[in-house]
């Protein structure tokens, strides 16, 4: 069975920092792409950040590109989520998702159920 | 960036309606696309993807129609656990984007 587990959300001040992670069983990890994808309070769904099999190649959305880093390590069945220079409108819940082949951009079957990140003085 | 815009925002329907729920592509994405449904407090779920393959496990009543810019998701009668909020995803430029999504809310 495929297991998404999401870590590390918490309450942040603004302009501080947070790691987030998700830990993946079930599948063969490095068979595929991952991404991140969040959800404000009450909104829709915002996708934040992708990365392929390897960790060579990797997208971001506008609202995040410079202060996110996405990474990855293989040997840890692990996904990450690095978060700098956090502004209140990055509140929401944070949801890992596998994508469905190995490259990052695609559709995902699978989700995990979320870690909560507040950016709040 | 690709936006997606769905319609509309908020649909009332009985149980065995047909319900249609649109999304527009403001450029082509071909027939890169997917359909979600999300319940409160729960991850979204899978429906659709390439516009119109239906995931393993979701039933038949839901189909998915379109390509190029405008899209297209069907519920042919629908039930009392299709309440929820479906989203469109495009994946087609190196950037994903959702819809706002569609509420389906009990008439």
């Amino acid at each position: 069975e495929v297991q998404l587990v999401e870590s590390g959300g918490g309450v942040v001040r603004p302009g501080g920092s947070l790691r987030l992670s998700c830990a993946a069983s079930g599948f063969t990890f490095d068979d595929y792409g991952m991404s991140w994808v969040r959800q404000a309070p009450g909104k829709g769904l915002e996708w934040v950040s992708a990365i392929n099999w390897k960790g060579g190649s990797t997208g971001y959305a506008d609202s995040v590109k410079g202060r996110f880093t996405i990474s990855r390590d293989n040997a840890k069945n692990s996904l990450y989520l690095e978060m700098n220079s956090l502004r209140a409108e990055d509140t929401a819940l944070y949801y890992c998702t596998r994508v469905y082949s190995s490259s990052w951009y695609g559709w995902c079957a699978y989700w995990g159920q979320g870690t909560l990140v507040t950016v709040s003085s | 960036d690709i936006q997606m815009t769905q319609s509309p925002s908020t649909l009332s329907a009985s149980v065995g309606d047909r319900v249609t729920i649109t999304c527009r592509a403001s450029q082509s994405i071909s027939s890169w696309l997917a359909w979600y449904q999300q319940k409160p407090g729960k991850a979204p779920k899978l429906l659709i993807y390439k516009a119109s393959t239906l995931e393993s496990g979701v039933p038949s009543r839901f189909s998915g129609s379109g390509s190029g810019t405008e899209f297209t998701l069907t519920i042919s009668s629908l039930q009392p656990d299709d309440f929820a909020t479906y989203y469109c995803q495009q994946y087609n430029s190196y950037s994903w984007t959702f819809g706002q999504g569609t509420k389906v809310e009990i008439k």
